[in-house]
């Protein structure tokens, strides 16, 4: 069965460089999102990407956040200046145009650690 | 988005059937219902949707009610592998987690 793929599945950085998250929604899928989860807490929407734009973006997206899907197959998150308060699990999904819109695919996760 | 109630926790005993409630009185008329799933740290899962009418499929049924402010989860047989914490949601097409109902499967 296909699967979103995510890479790392660590990242270590300091506090104010810039990390790139990376995914590998399903191939024939069209919407893209990205959550984050802070250990302990609940997971929390960031930003929704259609048609090479954002579509919708939470409060947690400033502007130290970027997404980009620079080809055909992968989908990243740009995170510059990264602050302590950036370490979380990152979650990629995916969902297709087709009836099955409802159903996000979830990747494994980045857990990322600002140090 | 409407926001759901749900139990902080449940336990189940392998094998039986485990029904998880959900309270969703402000659901407006447009707006599904949703079930994830999220085992440990990873990745939630999806389970089941639906918007006024019961579904079922290889995982779960779900149940809403003709008023459609409670649904229902249900497993039918549930196992050790079951043992997750499970969201209910309701929106359209947007995902926003609350903090779930942790369910326990027993031996």
């Amino acid at each position: 069965e296909p699967e979103v793929t995510q890479t790392p599945s660590h990242q270590v950085t300091q506090m104010g460089q810039e990390v790139i998250l990376r995914c590998v929604p399903i191939s024939n899928h069209l919407y893209f999102y990205w959550y984050r989860q802070i250990l302990g807490q609940k997971v929390e929407f960031l930003v929704s990407f259609y048609n090479n734009e954002i579509s919708e973006k939470s409060e947690i997206f400033d502007d130290r956040f970027s997404v980009e899907r620079p080809d055909g197959s992968n989908f990243t998150l740009k995170i510059r200046s990264t602050k302590l308060e950036d370490s979380a699990m990152y979650f990629c999904a995916s969902s297709d145009p087709s009836g099955r819109r409802h159903e996000q695919f979830f990747g494994p996760g980045t857990r990322l650690t600002v140090l | 988005d409407a926001k759901t109630t749900q139990p902080p926790s449940m336990d189940c005993a392998e094998g039986r059937a485990a029904n998880l409630p959900c309270n969703h009185s402000t659901i407006s008329g447009n707006e599904y219902v949703y079930w994830y799933r999220q085992i440990h740290s990873q990745g939630p899962q999806y389970i089941i949707h639906g918007l006024k009418n019961n579904e079922t499929n290889e995982m779960a049924s779900l149940i809403i009610t003709e008023d459609r402010k409670s649904s229902t989860l249900i497993l039918p047989h549930a196992t050790l592998r079951d043992t997750a914490v499970y969201y209910c949601i309701v929106g359209y097409q947007k995902v926003t987690f609350g903090t779930g109902t942790k369910l326990q499967v027993i031996p």
